[in-house]
């Protein structure tokens, strides 16, 4: 079956550090790509997303690359900020219609003034 | 409102009672779905209903019950539930058409079973 692996925290930075947040996955076929954010409190909200193959999402400065021969989809940052301190999930939506998503375990993000 | 609302945001119940957890979607959308997110787990996809018909149902147990009376409003009942029981409950929404449609979620519902 479908699953995703992402890399669990807390993960630790200090603002305007460099953020990567690790996701693979194996699926059937070719699945569509996302990654959902969780401030505290809150619902998940999606962050980004990718259909196919070499596709980037991208959303407030975050992105991320559909890797097909790795089976990835890392979460990149440049700068984080205090306020991206949240939970992230990596997700995977492998059918069409109403499929249900596959989601990883989440990364805890914590940036540090 | 706006996005997809979930009531109430917090419930306690007891082994022996039951309860309702509600999610209405104001995007316009014909799918609804229940999650279960519990600590240090994946979040778990219960249901799924499509065009107000249950087209998922992920061997969730029958104190589990969901509702769908229409494509706005979700209902989970829950009766006689265990402490294990306590999670988040999130629902989605999504439009059916298209592979690509992506799943809005509300708040969701922090349950605690004592």
């Amino acid at each position: 079956g479908d699953s995703v692996t992402q890399m669990e925290g807390p993960v630790t930075l200090s603002e305007e550090a460099f953020l990567t947040i690790n996701c693979t996955y194996t699926a059937t076929g070719y699945p569509s790509l996302f990654w959902y954010v969780q401030y505290p409190g809150e619902g998940l909200q999606l962050l980004l997303k990718a259909t196919k193959a070499d596709d980037k999402g991208s959303n407030k400065g975050f992105e991320a690359t559909y890797r097909k021969e790795t089976t990835s989809f890392h979460l990149e940052k440049g700068s984080v900020q205090v306020s991206d301190s949240a939970v992230y999930f990596c997700a995977l939506k492998s059918g069409g219609g109403a499929d249900g998503l596959t989601f990883g375990k989440g990364t805890h993000l914590i940036i540090q003034p | 409102e706006t996005g997809v609302t979930q009531t109430p945001r917090h419930l306690v119940m007891g082994m022996t009672n039951k309860k309702s957890l509600k999610c209405e979607q104001h995007l316009g959308h014909n799918a609804m779905y229940w999650y279960k997110q519990s600590a240090k787990k994946p979040l778990e996809l219960m249901f799924v209903y499509s065009l107000e018909e249950r087209v998922e149902n992920n061997s969730v147990p029958s104190r589990f019950s969901p509702e769908c009376p229409n494509s706005s409003h979700l209902f989970l009942h829950l009766h006689t539930l265990q402490p294990e029981d306590s999670a988040l409950y999130l629902c989605a929404s999504s439009q059916v058409q298209g592979r690509n449609n992506e799943q809005f979620f509300g708040p969701g519902t922090r349950l605690t079973v004592l």
